[in-house]
């Protein structure tokens, strides 16, 4: 079965540091790989996602995410956090089906 | 950016009673989904919808757990006789289609308390 692991629950950064979110996978085939953020009193919007090809995805709001299948990893990153980045991520494998198979999230906080 | 819509934001309900949790999916999408987060848990796949069938339901999706798409526009999850386990957060989420290109939209979630 597949899975997903974020290592780090609470996460705190100052405004205008770097950023890297931790995520690691379980899964048997080539996986479709997600990354979303959730704000307060919002629902999960999709940052990017991986499924074949260059393993360094962009996405949204700067935000970049490099998938290295011989660590099992899809981490995301930004060079620059900006105190509106401060939220929930979540990173994200999907099966053959439709089913997305969630980490427990990371709480991200922006120091000014 | 189209949205998907949930409502209530809010329920509470008394255990045994049942609830119906509406989503209305953006227009032209095909394929419908619920998912639940209990508090400091991760969110949990219940139940996917194409063609007004299940296409897929994980084991958190029992006989007490229903979906349903009355009309075109909405799409309803059923609780038949609520738990206390039950409480969570509910979200719908819609995608056009299910190849490379889908692209998952959720709503805000609906929160969901049993007492």
């Amino acid at each position: 079965a597949q899975s997903v692991t974020q290592p780090d629950i609470h996460i705190t950064v100052s405004e205008g540091a770097s950023l890297e979110l931790r995520c690691n996978y379980s899964y048997g085939a080539t996986p479709y790989l997600f990354w979303y953020v959730q704000s307060p009193g919002q629902g999960l919007q999709l940052l990017l996602k991986y499924f074949s090809g260059d393993t360094l995805v962009q996405g949204i709001k700067g935000f970049e995410a490099e998938f290295k299948r011989s660590q099992s990893s899809f981490n995301l990153r930004k060079p620059s956090v900006h105190w509106s980045d401060a939220a929930e991520y979540f990173c994200a494998v999907r099966d053959a089906g439709n089913m997305l198979t969630f980490g427990g999230g990371t709480r991200l906080m922006v120091k000014p | 950016e189209p949205e998907v819509t949930q409502t209530p934001s809010h329920q509470v309900t008394q255990m045994g009673q049942e609830v119906i949790l509406r989503c209305v999916p953006i227009s032209n999408h095909l394929y419908f989904y619920w998912y639940r987060q209990i508090l400091g848990q991760k969110v949990e796949f219940l139940v996917s919808f194409y063609n007004n069938e299940i296409s897929e339901k994980s084991e958190i999706f029992d006989d007490q757990f229903s979906v349903e798409r009355p009309d075109g526009s909405n799409f309803t999850l059923k609780i038949r006789s609520t738990k206390l386990e039950d409480s969570a957060m509910y979200f719908c989420a819609s995608s056009a289609s299910t190849g490379s290109n889908e692209k998952l939209f959720f709503g805000s979630g609906t929160q969901l308390s049993v007492l």
